[in-house]
């Protein structure tokens, strides 16, 4: 009964290394989301996924891409981390744009440091 | 464009007050609408949700009233309790939109013992 498993839960990088968070979901969701939170701004949608194979752009695209070969899992990427990167990352899934009255499920997200 | 609006926190309240935390929305369709809590250290969860007009969620204890006429979403609790602490978020979906989840930018509950 995990649900959606975000790993790392913490990290500390330096500026111009990369990494990549990993989120996994056992649900069976189509869509996956990469959200940011940042003090003061609620929650920032990075990237998102509506199935296997897709990706899309969100609000804040730029410095990340992701990938998710399966459908379970939903990569996000940095490529050379910057300072303002510094944030707490949280990935959600849910079923797809028919069922519009269903919720997100969230994971309990990875905090970023970028030093 | 969809939005969310709620209001501005930190909200600070005695334990066993009522709590009234607005929110109001745009949406150019018929959208759902969701309460999510976030407590210390953990994600995003539901707390309750309604998707049509005139609906009205409730879950521990928590209601709210989904009000076309007024496009609110209020969040209502009669007594709150110490563990109620935590940041609350309004939150809408629409079909016609690609089904991405438009956040509100949340606000904080303490409630003091």
């Amino acid at each position: 009964n995990a649900g959606v498993t975000q790993t790392p839960k913490f990290r500390v990088l330096k500026t111009g290394q990369s990494m990549t968070l990993l989120c996994a979901q056992d649900m069976n969701h189509e869509y996956m989301y990469w959200y940011r939170q940042d003090p003061g701004m609620g929650l920032r949608l990075i990237h998102y996924s509506v199935g296997e194979g897709t990706t899309a752009k969100g609000e804040v695209p730029d410095g990340y891409n992701v990938s998710r070969l399966k459908k379970q899992n939903f990569l996000l990427g940095l490529e050379s981390a910057a300072p303002s990167q510094t944030s707490v990352y949280f990935c959600a899934s849910s079923y797809g744009v028919m069922y519009s009255n269903q919720p997100q499920h969230f994971g309990d997200g990875t905090r970023l440091s970028i030093l | 464009g969809n939005s969310v609006t709620q209001m501005e926190g930190p909200v600070t309240l005695s334990e066993e007050a009522f709590l009234t935390i607005n929110c109001t929305y745009t949406a150019t369709g018929y959208p759902s609408l969701f309460w999510y809590v976030q407590y210390p250290g953990e994600g995003l969860q539901l707390l309750l949700k309604a998707t049509k007009a005139d609906d009205k969620g409730s879950n521990k204890g928590f209601e709210a009233t989904y009000r076309k006429e007024t496009t609110s979403f209020h969040l209502e609790k009669g007594s709150v309790q110490v563990s109620d602490s935590a940041v609350y978020f309004c939150a809408l979906s629409d079909r016609q939109r690609d089904d991405k989840i438009i956040f509100g930018k949340g606000t904080r509950l303490h409630i003091l013992p």
